[in-house]
């Protein structure tokens, strides 16, 4: 159980233009999910973290209108990238959490490799 | 003060022997805490929760938590180098925190 999709795993796209990554939970309902980014040989970084049917919760430093999270359903989210540029290339990963409640633990999806070029 | 702390590594053990991994947080009203295993160029993988002070042991895993301290740890026995990876340690209270992870290469 538990288990996290992303679609698609990886991506390369041209600067400037944008870029929609899936976030599915499979197998439960998740009513919080997270957006993170990992740059080689860094630590995650949280972006932005988006409850089912309610505006996404942005990290300090994060572009909302860069990084438009959508969670229209339990068990979807996207992240769109737009108007990308080399900078933007990265790991990104969702995670999804099974419930509300801040104690439960997170799983993660296999991530999407995005470059731009 | 970071939420999590963890200390970066690289750690190096050889085949066999014990790994032991460390976390400390800051957040006393934690209640939850994880450990996930992240290979390199891959997402983090969920491979222990503790709840509760004490040992929780799986496989050749076992976690320990210490909450008047404020210290949690994973052992890893009888190690093996497909357990070389980046381990994470995760808090989680009100908010939900990650270490920046140990790098642990285990030696054949």
């Amino acid at each position: 159980g538990a288990v996290v999709s992303q679609h698609p795993s990886w991506v390369i796209c041209k600067s400037g233009t944008s870029v929609k990554i899936e976030c599915r939970s499979l197998d439960f309902q998740a009513t919080t999910m997270f957006w993170y980014r990992q740059f080689p040989k860094q630590s995650l970084m949280l972006m932005a973290t988006s409850n089912e049917g309610s505006k996404a919760t942005y990290e300090q430093g994060v572009e909302k209108d860069k990084f438009l999270i959508n969670h229209a359903s339990l068990t979807l989210s996207t992240l769109t990238v737009t108007s990308a540029h080399p900078e933007d290339s990265s790991f990104y990963i969702c995670s999804a959490r099974d419930g509300g409640l801040a104690m439960l633990e997170q799983y993660f999806g296999p991530g999407t490799r995005l470059t731009v070029t | 003060q970071k939420e999590v702390e963890q200390n970066s590594g690289p750690l190096s053990v050889p085949e066999g022997a014990i790994a032991s991994l460390n976390c400390t947080y800051s957040d006393r009203v934690s209640q939850s805490f994880f450990w996930y295993r992240q290979y390199s160029g891959k997402s983090p993988e969920l491979i222990m929760s503790i709840y509760s002070n004490g040992d929780k042991e799986d496989g050749r895993f076992t976690a320990q938590l210490n909450k008047a301290s404020q210290y949690v740890s994973l052992l890893i026995r009888d190690s093996q180098p497909s357990d070389s990876a980046t381990y994470l340690c995760a808090v989680s209270g009100n908010q939900f925190y990650f270490g920046t992870g140990t790098s642990l290469t285990v030696i054949p």
